[in-house]
């Protein structure tokens, strides 16, 4: 594909529902961010995937969310029991080693 | 921990030249980032600087000082559809993390 995509492009859901989030990467590359981004806010950054491995996930603000990767291409965010705060547009970027990120349209998440 | 400081909003009119500022404090570094992001939409990545100095590309040009911990993005002949946030990010250079800290964003708004 030309870049990233994310599906669903909205989700609204009810406090304590589960819900994933997609992402398809830049073909080829072998790094995949995903951040979370708030009103007024900039990005935040929430884990990062070389390959099939989470590298880093300190960002994760808590067990209720979790990313999976499970061939080195696709991956999906998961958070359980979705609570108000978790309301944000959720960005996917991906990128070939340490080069510029490529960002993703994002999936913006309403929880009510 | 990370703290990227940027202005909140500039105003600046078509044709003339703006300069946005970054400061940052980090506790790694490994390149200093900027993104446009568009509302309701993804960033876009601008400029890339790990060195000090200036990089020009177009009507866009970065500047880093790393003993500073100080950037500048400098956005020439100013056309509307420059209006837009600006991100300033710093990449870490932690061990196996490439993650971007971004600061808040500089609203940028381009009038006649």
């Amino acid at each position: 594909g030309a870049g990233v995509s994310q599906t669903p492009s909205n989700k609204v859901t009810e406090k304590g529902k589960y819900v994933e989030l997609r992402c398809d990467p830049i073909s080829g590359h072998t790094a995949l961010y995903w951040y979370r981004q708030s009103l007024g806010q900039g990005p935040e950054f929430l884990i990062y995937f070389q390959g099939t491995g989470a590298a880093d996930d300190s960002g994760l603000p808590n067990d209720r969310f979790f990313a999976v990767r499970p061939e080195g291409s696709v991956s999906t965010l998961k958070i359980q029991r979705t609570e108000r705060g978790d309301s944000a547009v959720y960005l996917c970027a991906s990128s070939h080693g340490t080069d510029e990120q490529f960002f993703g349209p994002g999936t913006r998440l309403t929880v009510l | 921990g990370q703290n990227i400081d940027q202005p909140t909003e500039m105003t600046a009119t078509e044709g003339a030249i703006v300069q946005i500022n970054c400061t940052y404090q980090t506790s790694g570094f490994n390149g200093l980032f900027w993104y446009q992001q568009h509302a309701g939409e993804a960033p876009t990545f601008l400029s890339y600087n790990v060195l000090d100095g200036l990089e020009e590309k177009g009507r866009f040009s970065s500047f880093l000082s790393r003993s500073k911990g100080y950037s500048y993005l400098l956005l020439k002949e100013l056309q509307m559809k420059d209006s837009a946030s600006y991100l300033c990010a710093v990449m870490d250079s932690g061990a196996g993390s490439y993650q971007l800290t971004f600061g808040k964003g500089t609203k940028l708004s381009v009038i006649p």
